[in-house]
């Protein structure tokens, strides 16, 4: 069964420390993995994507990396800010037949405080 | 503006009273895709589309309907809501399938309850 995990479920930092999420997975045959953040109330908006023959993604202050070999992935948020506040969404699509097939983790809860 | 609209955005109803939620796309995407959120289990796949009159089932189909009659509308109906739809839906579109290296765009979310 695909599965997508992530850790912490929440955390909580200051503004201006980086901080790192993590998403592991066990989806199969692998095709990419996204990242999303999703403010309160808010639909996903989506932050990298990357396919398996990429390893590191940046946009702006997020940098996502992916070791396909070990199924992990992780999203480092850079001099974090109020507005980063959010849920962050790890999403692994695997191939399948009739088109590729999304799953969804179920997200780290980001709290920046002053 | 490049968007995806969702109407209406909060509706509370009744069991068994038939409802619609639109959602329209203003960026001539042939994909469009319906999911839920519900606290604890993430994103689930309703529904999705390929392109006008090709429509096919996600995950959790069981309950509800799409249409895709025109290529920038694809409305999720519930025929007999029941309290275990309640949940947050939202409608998403893209260039290419939605499992594909393609941007998705979601639109704001519909937060349904069904007493």
């Amino acid at each position: 069964k695909n599965q997508v995990e992530q850790s912490p479920q929440s955390l909580i930092i200051l503004e201006g420390k980086n901080c790192t999420l993590q998403c592991n997975y066990t989806v199969s045959p692998f095709s990419n993995l996204r990242w999303y953040k999703q403010d309160t109330g808010r639909g996903p908006v989506s932050l990298t994507i990357m396919t398996f023959s990429e390893n590191t993604k940046s946009n702006g202050r997020y940098t996502a990396t992916l070791d396909a070999d070990t199924k992990q992935s992780s999203l480092h948020i850079t001099a974090s800010q109020l507005s980063d506040s959010a849920s962050y969404i790890c999403v692994v699509s695997a191939y399948g037949g009739g088109g590729n097939k999304l799953t969804f983790g179920t997200g780290t809860q980001l709290k920046v405080e002053l | 503006e490049a968007q995806v609209t969702q109407n209406p955005r909060y509706l509370i109803t009744v069991t068994g009273k038939k409802l619609t939620v639109t959602c329209s796309q203003n960026m001539n995407h042939e994909y469009m895709s319906w999911y839920r959120q519900d606290p604890g289990l993430g994103l689930r796949q309703i529904y999705y589309s390929m392109n006008v009159e090709v429509t096919d089932k996600g995950d959790v189909p069981e309950g509800y309907k799409v249409s895709r009659k025109e290529k920038r509308n694809f409305p999720l109906i519930l025929e007999s809501p029941s309290p275990n739809q309640t949940s947050l839906y939202f409608c998403a579109s893209s260039t290419g399938l939605a499992g594909g290296p393609y941007e998705q765009y979601f639109g704001p979310g519909t937060r349904l309850t069904v007493t």
